[in-house]
C-alpha cells in the first residue's frame, strides 16, 4: 500500500540550530515525487520543497533541504538555522501516478516548536 | 500568498444545512483539488478537477459534490451537514505539464453546530 509515515508527532528545537523532520514512504512505484509543506497556526499550507524519485541530488530551497535516501525510502526535511517563525506543523507528501491521474498522499504531520 | 483564493474564510451553519465553498486557482492552473483537514482524520483528499472535468476521487462522501466551471474556478457543495463535517477545507491548484506542485489556498473553516 502507498503510505507516508511521519513518526514524530512533535519536536522542539533551539533557535538557530538545525532540525531534521523524518518522513518515510512506502511505494512500489518506480516514479514518484516527494513534497514538504508547512502549516503555521494561521492554517494555510505553504509549499517548501520537492524531490523527484529520479533526482540524484538532494533538493535545497534556502534553509530547507531534503535528505533523500531512496534505498531506505526516506525523505527527511532538514531546516538549518531555525527561526521562531518556523514553528508550525510540517507535512510530508508523495505524488504518484495511478489510473491515469496523479494522486497525492499526505503524512500525519510533525509539529515543530522553535524555542528562543 | 500562493495565488489560490478561497471564500468564505469562515462559515458557521447548522446540521442538515447545505453550504458552498468557492475556490479560484492560480492564474493558468488547470487542476483544482479539494481537501478536508480535521483533527481526527488529518488531511484527506476529496476530489480533483482538471480543466472542467472530474479527474480523481478520494474520500468524498455522497453528500458532497464539486464542480469546476469554464473560468476554472471550483465549488465544493456540502449538504445534509453533520457535526463531523466541521473541518478546514482546502483548495489547491497545480499547473498542467511538468510542475505538479500543489499550491494551497488559505482554507475555509467550517463549523457545523
Amino acid at each position: 500500500a502507498q503510505k507516508i509515515t511521519q513518526t514524530q508527532p512533535g519536536m522542539f528545537v533551539q533557535e538557530k540550530e538545525a532540525v531534521t523532520l523524518d518522513c518515510t514512504y512506502d511505494t512500489s512505484d518506480q516514479s514518484y515525487g516527494l513534497f514538504w509543506y508547512k502549516q503555521p497556526s494561521s492554517g494555510e499550507m505553504i509549499f517548501l520543497i520537492y524531490q523527484g524519485s529520479y533526482d540524484e541530488q538532494n533538493a535545497t530551497e534556502g534553509r530547507y533541504s531534503l535528505n533523500f535516501q531512496k534505498a531506505r525510502k526516506s525523505a527527511n526535511l532538514v531546516i538549518s538555522a531555525s527561526q521562531l517563525g518556523d514553528s508550525a506543523m510540517y507535512f510530508c507528501a508523495m505524488i504518484r501516478r495511478a489510473s491515469g491521474t496523479y494522486k497525492y498522499i499526505f503524512g500525519t504531520g510533525t509539529r515543530l516548536k522553535v524555542l528562543a | 500568498d500562493s495565488g489560490v483564493t478561497q471564500t468564505p474564510k469562515h462559515l458557521i451553519t447548522a446540521t442538515g444545512q447545505r453550504v458552498t465553498l468557492r475556490c479560484s486557482p492560480r492564474s493558468g492552473d488547470l487542476s483544482v483539488y479539494w481537501y478536508q483537514q480535521s483533527l481526527d482524520q488529518g488531511l484527506q483528499f476529496l476530489i480533483q478537477y482538471y480543466n472542467g472535468e472530474e479527474r480523481a476521487k478520494g474520500n468524498i462522501l455522497e453528500r458532497f459534490s464539486a464542480q469546476q466551471f469554464p473560468d476554472l474556478h471550483s465549488e465544493l457543495n456540502l449538504s445534509s451537514l453533520e457535526l463531523g463535517d466541521s473541518a478546514l477545507y482546502f483548495c489547491a491548484s497545480s499547473a498542467s505539464g511538468g510542475d505538479l506542485t500543489q499550491y494551497f489556498g488559505p482554507g475555509t473553516r467550517l463549523l457545523v453546530l
